[in-house]
């Protein structure tokens, strides 16, 4: 049972190019969710998911885009990346978004933005 | 939004002391978790509160849900190295459960 994994562990951008990082989770969750994690600021919550099909904005959404399409896979795209979005990427899933359904994370995503 | 402030930003401790550690809220709670982060990895949950005043204990970690529900405290007895790392609160407010807010984190560090 691998959980919820991310790729990639690691990744350098440069300013303007755009890319994916990939999430999934084999345990079946309704919800997943990314956050970013940046020193002295805790995590803090860019979009989310209550189900296939639905998104929804968190707290920092812009320059983020995700979809659902399947239950398993949460990717998340930066458009046009910036310096301001070097950072620490976490994915999250749960069986249902709730406060008594406790959020899994992935080992995270480094990115770097030069 | 809501913000969730943690004290102290850092802590460095020796093995076997006993640490504590805060989180506010700048409104009303009705869940408060507590989540560790060891280095490269991401975070685990670590204990659930759903009550005002209710108190938990998850063998050497001991949480509080504050009966003002804008607070919850974090005890951890007896520190052994394994207890380095970065402990954050969140909750999820009265708002949809789903928006999870996390704290600005407590890093622990223990020496021998």
């Amino acid at each position: 049972n691998a959980g919820v994994t991310q790729t990639p562990k690691f990744q350098v951008l440069k300013t303007g190019q755009s890319m994916t990082l990939q999430c999934a989770q084999d345990m079946n969750h309704e919800y997943m969710s990314w956050y970013r994690q940046d020193p002295g600021m805790g995590l803090r919550l860019i979009h989310y998911s209550v189900g296939a099909g639905i998104t929804d904005q968190g707290e920092v959404p812009n320059g983020y885009n995700v979809s659902r399409s399947t239950t398993e896979d949460f990717p998340l795209r930066l458009l046009s990346a910036a310096p301001s979005q070097t950072s620490v990427y976490f994915c999250a899933s749960s069986y249902s978004g709730k406060g008594n359904s406790p959020l899994h994370f992935g080992n995270g995503t480094r990115l770097t933005v030069t | 939004g809501q913000q969730l402030n943690q004290s102290p930003q850092s802590m460095f401790i020796q093995e076997g002391e006993d640490v504590s550690m805060n989180c506010t809220s700048s409104s009303i709670f009705n869940t408060w978790l507590w989540y560790k982060q060891d280095p490269g990895e991401g975070p685990v949950l670590l204990i659930a509160l759903y009550k005002a005043g209710e108190l938990t204990s998850n063998g050497r970690l001991t949480a509080q849900f504050g009966i003002t529900r804008k607070d919850s405290f974090l005890n951890i007895s007896a520190s052994i190295p394994s207890d380095v790392g970065i402990y954050f609160c969140a909750g999820p407010g009265t708002g949809t459960a789903s928006k999870l807010t996390f704290g600005t984190g407590t890093r622990l560090q223990v020496t021998l």
